[in-house]
């Protein structure tokens, strides 16, 4: 299994919402990641988890918040979105730090 | 710092002609690379990537690499494009350290005329 599973595919939700993205991976990855990409740019790193501790934070705003209950299973909590959040929201896993990452389909998220 | 730069946004080729997507990188060590594709509305894809073995890399779909450090380059080539290759395509160099960081080029979009 080389799957990185992100749910769900599509997401619209208004300003006042709480939703969360969800990731699972079965490769045995100790590193998780969630990037946000905007339309005709790059990938933009958000969070990186290390053996599920939180290791980086990249300024996100704190209206999203990771979590990871497992070595697995990768969160994004979404509170009070701003329309300018609305973007591909992809997940990530590589074995270590170093090693290639393997990203999910993503989530396409709209905040109206 | 690690940097990428993708010396070009957008390639136009012929189905059946060399695809070349060039990509320099700046590192202050031996770095890993990427390259990665994008289809539209779609996750990223790794390619092939090269961490100090082989400076020729070889990946899926008939695409290939190789790391010239004289040069910090590391372009992607296929000997022949297929309809199906058009896509954004991603040079990739891994950060500093154990940190997971990924530092992105801009892109390169990729379009195959028939």
């Amino acid at each position: 299994d080389t799957e990185v599973t992100q749910t769900p595919k599509h997401l619209v939700m208004g300003m006042t919402n709480k939703k969360s993205l969800k990731c699972e991976q079965h490769m045995g990855h100790r590193a998780m990641y969630w990037y946000k990409q905007k339309a005709k740019k790059p990938p933009e790193l958000m969070f990186v988890y290390s053996y599920e501790k939180l290791s980086i934070n990249e300024s996100v705003p704190s209206r999203f918040s990771p979590e990871c209950p497992n070595s697995s299973l990768l969160n994004l909590h979404l509170h009070a979105l701003q329309p300018e959040d609305s973007a591909l929201y992809l997940c990530a896993s590589s074995l270590q730090g170093n090693t290639e990452a393997f990203f999910g389909q993503g989530t396409r998220l709209t905040v109206v | 710092a690690q940097s990428v730069t993708q010396l070009d946004s957008h390639v136009s080729v012929s189905e059946g002609t060399p695809v070349l997507l060039r990509c320099n990188y700046s590192s202050s060590y031996s770095p890993s690379l990427f390259w990665y594709v994008q289809h539209p509305n779609k996750g990223l894809q790794l390619l092939l990537k090269y961490t100090s073995a082989a400076t020729l890399v070889k990946g899926i779909n008939g695409f290939e690499a190789e790391f010239k450090k004289s040069e910090t380059s590391f372009h992607l080539t296929k000997p022949s494009a297929h309809m199906s290759d058009a896509a954004e395509y991603f040079c990739v160099v891994s950060g500093s350290g154990n940190t997971g960081k990924l530092i992105f080029g801009q892109g390169t979009t990729l379009q195959v005329k028939p």
